[in-house]
């Protein structure tokens, strides 16, 4: 089970900010939020992950509610590259089988020129 | 290699024979994935494999389907009697550890005839 509940489509324009939501509101105090998108054609890409706080990094930034049982990845200035599927996920970060990724349906974002 | 690396990239086989995929982790990972991903779905798990512990294998659909990783790096995901169901995209992740970015080759389409 994915654990997590994502939209299963969004439009942006080309230039703006991207926010894709993501619901985990059954996700416990070891779990961190990880995302990862998939341009068409490839294998997925790590973008960022966090567990409290939010963070930044030269891709995108990831807010999660005080709460954490949803969080919102930003993508500051969407471009056309950045049409893909993005993957909302939620793991352990301990060692043993519950720490694999498994990754639902995810929000597939189309940027709009 | 810089990347995970897979063989084949592309394998068309005949009903019922067996297939070999190959997934060539980046150098010093210890975790590493295996996944499938039919025409227009979502990545489905299938094992998992971390360090010297005993694999997850909970993910694989069937006893036709089975995987090793000698020594530690490279992995061979062998499909035995393939059917025509068997037919989409196998990606292969490697990890640093358990808790970090995991990194996705090009994946192998394999195709059932």
């Amino acid at each position: 089970d994915a654990k997590t509940t994502q939209p299963p489509s969004m439009d942006c324009a080309e230039g703006r900010a991207a926010n894709l939501p993501c619901n985990h509101s059954t996700i416990s105090g070891n779990e961190y939020v990880y995302w990862y998108r998939q341009i068409h054609s490839q294998g997925p890409q790590y973008i960022i992950h966090g567990l409290k706080n939010n963070e930044t990094n030269e891709m995108a930034s990831l807010i999660i509610t005080e709460d954490r049982k949803s969080s919102t990845l930003i993508l500051p200035h969407a471009t056309l590259r950045d049409t893909a599927v993005y993957y909302c996920i939620v793991r352990v970060d301990t060692s043993g089988a519950t720490n694999k990724l498994i990754f639902g349906t995810g929000t597939l974002l189309a940027v709009q020129p | 290699g810089a990347g995970v690396s897979q063989s084949p990239s592309n394998k068309v086989t005949e009903k019922g024979k067996d297939v070999e995929l190959r997934c060539d982790p980046i150098s010093g990972h210890t975790a590493l994935y295996w996944y499938r991903q039919s025409l227009g779905q979502g990545l489905e798990f299938l094992i998992y494999f971390q360090g010297n512990s005993a694999p997850d294998k909970s993910g694989l659909p069937s006893d036709r389907f089975s995987a090793e990783r000698t020594g530690g790096s490279v992995s061979t995901l062998t499909i035995q009697r393939t059917q025509q169901e068997d037919s989409a995209v196998y990606l292969c992740a490697s990890s640093l550890r358990m808790n970090t970015e995991a990194f996705f080759g090009q994946g192998t389409r394999l195709t059932v005839v």
